[in-house]
């Protein structure tokens, strides 16, 4: 099956500033990339998402961009803020969902 | 229904005991998946619903554990002689698919297993 890889595991940023959060892929035939932003004791939620067809997409703050040929996508938060803080999931689909081991976001006021 | 309904909410159960966890998913979803989220873990797959059928359940970690799914409809995955490592929070999630599955999933609230 697929295997999705994420960093970093922890992530510490000032609020203002970016964050940027990595994953890589080892499936050629996965052809979806969501991200998932789950708060402490809720449910995961969709924040965005990728298609193969597509290098970049941008929703306000937050962007994705995907590297077929290197296997990679990354998520981009601009102006980060508090409510940022979440752990984010990466995921890739073959057609099974395989997610990454998550990133612990933490925005310091 | 509005989203992806999960039934119990937390289920506190003795090692030794099967327990059976079920999953609604949102009318007209015809995929369906569990994944086990063990505290401060990430999300570990367990097994894909196309339909009623499963082709790929590939992440069951033993055959303590099972699953069904009644047409597009309500799914059960079963836990016999719970051991004390299955304590963990069960999610289900449901999604618009054909087999590329290329839609984005909707996330139950899960179910809060513990076991004793």
């Amino acid at each position: 099956g697929e295997n999705v890889e994420q960093h970093p595991s922890t992530l510490s940023v000032q609020e203002g500033d970016s964050a940027v959060i990595k994953c890589t892929y080892s499936d050629s035939a996965s052809n979806y990339f969501p991200w998932y932003k789950q708060e402490l004791g809720k449910r995961p939620q969709l924040i965005i998402d990728i298609r193969s067809n597509v290098g970049e997409k941008k929703d306000q703050r937050i962007a994705v961009t995907l590297n077929k040929t290197a296997k990679h996508f990354s998520l981009h938060i601009t102006e980060t803020q508090p409510e940022d803080s979440a752990v984010y999931f990466c995921a890739a689909t073959s057609p099974g969902f395989y997610f990454g081991s998550g990133t612990k976001l933490n925005v310091k006021p | 229904g509005a989203g992806v309904s999960q039934s119990p909410s937390n289920k506190v159960t003795e090692k030794g005991k099967d327990v059976e966890l079920r999953c609604d998913p949102i009318s007209g979803h015809t995929a369906l998946y569990w994944y086990r989220q063990r505290l401060g873990q990430g999300l570990e797959f367990l097994i894909y619903f196309q339909g009623n059928s499963a082709p790929d359940k590939s992440g069951l970690p033993s055959d303590r554990f099972s699953a069904e799914r009644t047409g597009e409809s309500v799914s059960t995955l079963t836990i016999q002689r719970t051991q004390q490592e299955d304590s963990a929070v069960y999610l289900c999630a449901s999604s618009l698919s054909g087999a590329s599955g290329n839609q984005p999933q909707h996330f139950g609230d899960g179910t809060r297993l513990s076991i004793l």
